[in-house]
């Protein structure tokens, strides 16, 4: 059975403090693993696509990178505008055209 | 380009009473998905239409059903709306053929009191 889970489940940060959200998964023929930024009262918007290990993607401050059983969302000196949930998910070769997510994590970052 | 659609934002329904959720989208994708988010449940999928004239059942799909009414629309049917139906309800879309990731729609706020 596909899972995916996610940690910490809230992360605080001052402004600039760099970190990183984990995305730990486990899937039969991994066809993509996604990351998505919710603000409160909206829904998920679409962030990155990566399809295989040691695949990276980059977009402002942050960047996504995959292995075979994680992903890392990495926050370099954010800022209060990227508080909000971040979600995974993930697509395998069993569950054609379904993803499966994991609870999120939200940041906060405080100025 | 209006992307994914809802209607309504917010509902509010008695215990037995019925509703429809309307769920659009112009990126001429072939699949659309509807879920219920809850407080530390995260995304759990109603039904999905893999493609025009089709549905399946998601994980949690008892109390609801769908209609695929054309490539664009998507509705799901709350047909004895229970308490434990208060949620948030998010249709998605997707390409399905060379690409994966959903696109969201804006949500539907559903309280059954």
């Amino acid at each position: 059975e596909d899972q995916v889970t996610q940690s910490p489940e809230a992360l605080r940060l001052q402004e600039g403090e760099s970190s990183s959200l984990n995305c730990s998964y486990t899937v039969s023929g991994l066809r993509g693993l996604f990351w998505y930024r919710q603000d409160p009262g909206k829904g998920p918007e679409f962030l990155f696509t990566l399809y295989s290990a040691g695949e990276e993607k980059e977009k402002e401050r942050l960047k996504a990178t995959l292995t075979k059983k994680e992903s890392f969302l990495h926050i370099t000196a954010p800022k209060p505008e990227d508080s909000a949930t971040y979600l995974c998910a993930v697509h395998g070769a069993s569950n054609t055209g379904k993803l499966i997510f994991g609870q999120g994590t939200t940041l906060q970052v405080k100025p | 380009n209006a992307g994914v659609t809802q209607t309504p934002k917010f509902q509010v329904l008695k215990t037995g009473q019925s509703m429809t959720l309307q769920c659009a989208q112009d990126m001429n994708h072939n699949s659309m998905y509807w879920y219920r988010q809850d407080p530390g449940m995260g995304l759990r999928l109603i039904y999905y239409s893999a493609s025009e004239g089709t549905t399946d059942k998601g994980e949690v799909p008892n109390g609801y059903n769908v209609s695929r009414l054309n490539k664009r629309e998507f509705s799901l049917r709350l047909e004895s709306a229970a308490p434990s139906q208060t949620s948030v309800y998010f249709c998605a879309s997707i390409d399905g053929t060379s690409a994966y990731e959903q696109y969201f729609g804006p949500g539907t706020r559903l309280t059954v009191t």
